[in-house]
């Protein structure tokens, strides 16, 4: 079962403008990571946050984390048309050893 | 630094065919995963070996998959028989151990069942 609900399911804005995508998951968590995943570079790690942490910067991305709604968000700043993939948010469900992926977000930059 | 190696990268085959996938981690890596990922749909993990050992196969359908890991470096998963529902993309990843370790994923075996 997915652990992680990514939301909306599809996106899709001008280039320059701002992304945000959501994830909502539903036991606690130890750590929290945002994979992005494109035709021509498969899937790639983009951020960890971990369960102590309320926000994270790197580059145009940052992410937030809110334990008490089990929730977190990701926003890319100034999208470009590379920005155009599928976004996945993936938790270790409950302190388990293994990653539980979303469903994603598909993301589209149009130019 | 050489990425997660897959192959093959496309894979057509009929159902009750066997088929068998191969993945070769990134070198020093102990943790290595098969995943798969139906058509818009998030990856599910398959298997988990930490260097030869299983350490979570709850997602295995033990009655056709299986998966082993030579030596603690290549890896095959393997199907038999196949069904339609096999249908999916097959992800191989490697990380350097267990979670938190950042996942770094190989192109993927894009399987179809006939």
């Amino acid at each position: 079962s997915q652990q992680g609900e990514e939301d909306p399911q599809a996106l899709s804005i001008q280039e320059g403008e701002n992304a945000t995508m959501n994830c909502s998951y539903k036991t606690s968590i130890n750590n929290l990571q945002w994979y992005r995943q494109n035709s021509g570079r498969g899937l790639v790690h983009l951020i960890l946050i971990r369960s102590n942490e309320r926000e994270k910067h790197s580059g145009r991305l940052r992410v937030t984390l809110d334990t008490s709604k089990k929730s977190s968000s990701l926003l890319i700043t100034a999208s470009r048309a590379a920005d155009t993939a599928s976004y996945f948010c993936a938790t270790d469900a409950g302190g388990a050893q293994k990653l539980v992926f979303g469903q994603g977000t598909r993301l589209t930059i149009n130019p | 630094e050489a990425g997660v190696a897959q192959s093959p990268r496309y894979k057509i085959i009929e159902k009750r065919q066997s088929v068998a996938f191969w993945c070769n981690p990134i070198s020093g890596h102990a943790t290595l995963y098969w995943y798969q990922q139906i058509l818009g749909q998030g990856p599910k993990l398959l298997i988990q070996f930490q260097n030869n050992g299983v350490v979570d196969d709850s997602q295995l359908p033990k009655d056709r998959f299986s998966a082993e890991r030579l030596k603690g470096v290549d890896s095959t998963l393997k199907i038999q028989p196949a069904k339609l529902e096999d249908s999916a993309v097959y992800l191989c990843a490697s990380s350097l151990g267990g979670l938190p370790y950042e996942q770094y994923f190989g192109p993927g075996t894009r399987l179809t069942v006939t």
